[in-house]
């Protein structure tokens, strides 16, 4: 069955200092791999995508995730946090033509000035 | 360029009132559509989906209810709410037929039932 896991619940982060949220998934083809960010009550803002090619990708606000096939992960990167990106950040698994996606529960986001 | 509202932004009901959420999608044709509900702390559950006019899939049986009366309008009713119902809605679309598209999320309702 299709998963997505994040496995922490909550982070915390100094300013400036370099941050990265972990995202597992399980699915039997190649996934179409997104992460979201949610500041609280606002809806799900869409921060980078994955579809195929460079595992790399980049995103906004100066957030890259990488795919890696063997470890099945979509890790979100950031160098230097800013006290804005404090927010919860959800992983999600989009399959077959488009009307199944697969959200993590997850992770709250906390920058300490 | 595609735009999603959805109304109202927040909504205090008592139990066993009837509820409305709309929601329209605006610069794209034939969307799929979604209803999330999000719990206080918690992640986020789908309650239905819908991939054209009339075509209601439902994830969770529960006392709500969707219906699709227009291409790009998307509404989640109940006759009778819980205070279970209260939570966090979020509508969302994506472009139908494609798995490779993201979905975009309105900015969400928050519905308190006392």
């Amino acid at each position: 069955a299709q998963s997505v896991t994040q496995p922490d619940i909550h982070i915390t982060v100094s300013e400036g200092a370099s941050l990265e949220l972990r995202c597992n998934y399980s699915y039997g083809a190649t996934p179409y791999l997104f992460w979201y960010v949610q500041s609280p009550g606002q809806g799900l803002q869409l921060l980078l995508k994955y579809f195929s090619g460079d595992t790399l990708v980049q995103g906004i606000k100066g957030f890259e995730a990488e795919f890696k096939r063997s470890q099945s992960s979509f890790n979100l990167r950031k160098p230097s946090v800013h006290w804005s990106d404090a927010a919860e950040y959800f992983c999600a698994v989009g399959a077959g033509t488009g009307n199944q996606f697969y959200f993590g529960t997850g992770t709250s986001l906390t920058v300490i000035p | 360029s595609q735009t999603i509202h959805q109304w109202p932004a927040t909504l205090v009901q008592p139990v066993g009132s009837p509820l409305s959420l709309e929601c329209t999608v605006e610069g794209t044709s034939n969307p799929n559509l979604y209803w999330y509900r999000q719990a206080a702390g918690r992640g986020l559950q789908l309650l239905f989906y819908s991939v054209g006019i009339g075509q209601i899939s439902s994830e969770v049986p529960q006392n709500l209810s969707a219906s699709r009366p227009q291409d790009r309008q998307f509404i989640l009713s109940s006759k009778k709410l819980l205070l279970s119902d209260s939570g966090f809605y979020l509508c969302a679309w994506s472009v139908e037929g494609r798995g490779n598209s993201p979905l975009h999320f309105g900015n969400g309702t928050r519905l308190t039932v006392t």
